[in-house]
């Protein structure tokens, strides 16, 4: 149990234009999910936190407009990055919390590299 | 203030040389300590939970410890499949969410 799936897992696009990354829970459901963002050799840096039903919340620093989040229902949550630039090259992970669990474990999906032209 | 705390940074044994990771945390209210295994270009793979002072878990060659300041992640007669990072996460009782920033294991055959 507690599988996360991420699509595409490698996309390359060119300058300016928009990638939606996708993160499913397939065996739980999962009201909250976060979006996080890992440079080389670095530890995960948390970008947003998905609510189903709700906005979802950004941590400082992060542009709400550049980074979409969309979490639908309570199995999908989506990540737009709109407009991309070189600089938002980057290896993208979510995660899923399981609704039931009260300890907050965090499961991961395999992650997204992005590499903007 | 929430502060997680990772070492080494990076560990290098022989196949067989066991060892242990630590991760210190520094939080207002913990409700769960997580290690995690990342391989590169891979999402984090979950490993254990640990949810209070005492507690242990194993699973194969790992075993994970936890004291009111920090825990441990012993690694017993290590193989070069154990070649990893691994990262300790915390959770607080007001949900917020704090990652180490990894322990770079290589084991050497």
């Amino acid at each position: 149990g507690a599988v996360v799936s991420q699509h595409p897992s490698r996309v390359i696009c060119k300058s300016g234009t928009s990638v939606k990354i996708e993160c499913r829970s397939l065996d739980f459901q999962a009201t909250t999910m976060f979006w996080y963002r890992q440079f080389p050799k670095k530890s995960l840096m948390l970008m947003a936190t998905s609510n189903e039903g709700s906005k979802a919340t950004y941590e400082q620093g992060v542009e709400k407009d550049k980074f979409l989040i969309n979490h639908a229902s309570l199995t999908l949550s989506t990540l737009t990055v709109t407009s991309a630039h070189p600089e938002d090259s980057s290896f993208y992970i979510c995660s899923a919390r399981h609704d039931r669990n009260p300890y907050n474990e965090q499961f991961f999906g395999p992650g997204t590299r992005l590499t903007v032209l | 203030e929430d502060q997680v705390t990772q070492s080494p940074e990076a560990l290098r044994l022989q196949e067989g040389e066991s060892s242990s990771l630590n991760c210190s945390y520094t939080v207002s209210g913990l409700r769960g300590l997580f290690w995690y295994r990342q391989d590169p270009g891979k999402g984090p793979e979950f490993l254990f939970t640990l949810y209070s002072a005492g507690e242990e878990k194993e699973k194969e060659r790992l075993k994970a410890t936890l004291t009111k300041k920090e825990s441990f992640l012993h690694i017993t007669a290590p193989k070069p499949e154990d070649s990893a990072t691994y990262l300790c996460a915390v959770a607080t009782s007001g949900n917020q969410f704090y990652f180490g920033t990894g322990t770079s294991l290589t084991v050497i055959p």
